[in-house]
């Protein structure tokens, strides 16, 4: 069975672009979760998506987003890069409806400059 | 406010001996358990989980404990291999029956260097 995919793996932006980060879960799993890692915050939720709706959000300013698709694929959105966006983005799957085992994709790395 | 914080930053242990990583929570309304390992610029990868209705959950080399009395939880790895140095994270969610704010949210706490030295 494929794990989570992530794409792609490195990306540089400039200050004031915008990215956009893409997630494919497991086969079957339709929740999809995003993580922002940075080393002075840690681990911090961003959204949750379950059959393209998106049932919750972190504590991050309007200019992340994110969608999900029918296929359960997701994507995630940021607006009007700032230096502090530069971080690993993790996209995580589960079969279940909320909070229990979620397996993570290799994330992607963001540096923005 | 750090809901989980695991209070040691790092570990060192001999290969063959049993690490014990540490956890604590605050949050009450947590009742379901989770920890990763994590190697640099990789994802997390899970390990083990325990539900709040359980006190102890093993898989193989892997035993958590959960005290919620105490609202502590612990990783116990025997016996430790070189393999396992490695970033461990615990995580907590609100489980799979809560709703609302809880959907799909682990919360993390900052994670704690182990490593297994031959």
């Amino acid at each position: 069975k494929a794990g989570v995919t992530q794409t792609p793996r490195y990306l540089i932006k400039t200050r004031g672009q915008q990215v956009t980060l893409s997630c494919s879960p497991i086969s079957g799993h339709r929740s999809v979760s995003w993580y922002q890692q940075t080393p002075g915050q840690g681990l911090q939720f961003l959204f949750e998506y379950f059959s393209e709706t998106q049932r919750n959000k972190g504590n991050f300013p309007g200019r992340f987003s994110g969608r999900q698709f029918s296929n359960s694929r997701s994507e995630m959105n940021v607006s009007t890069l700032e230096l502090g966006d530069s971080a690993l983005y993790l996209c995580a799957s589960s079969f279940r409806a909320s909070g229990t085992e979620a397996f993570f994709g290799q994330g992607t790395r963001l540096t923005v400059v | 406010d750090q809901q989980v914080k695991q209070n040691s930053p790092s570990l060192s242990v001999q290969e063959g001996r049993i690490s014990i990583l540490n956890c604590d929570y605050t949050n009450s309304m947590f009742d379901y358990f989770l920890w990763y390992k994590k190697y640099p610029a990789e994802g997390p990868t899970f390990l083990i989980s325990i539900s709040s209705i359980k006190d102890k959950n093993e898989d193989g080399r892997f035993t958590v404990f959960l005290n919620k009395s105490a609202k502590h939880l612990s990783l116990h790895i025997v016996p430790s291999q070189p393999g396992d140095s490695a970033v461990y994270f615990c995580a907590a969610s609100q489980g799979p029956n809560a709703g609302g704010t809880s959907y799909g949210k682990l919360t993390f706490g900052q994670g704690t260097i182990l490593t297994v030295h031959p």
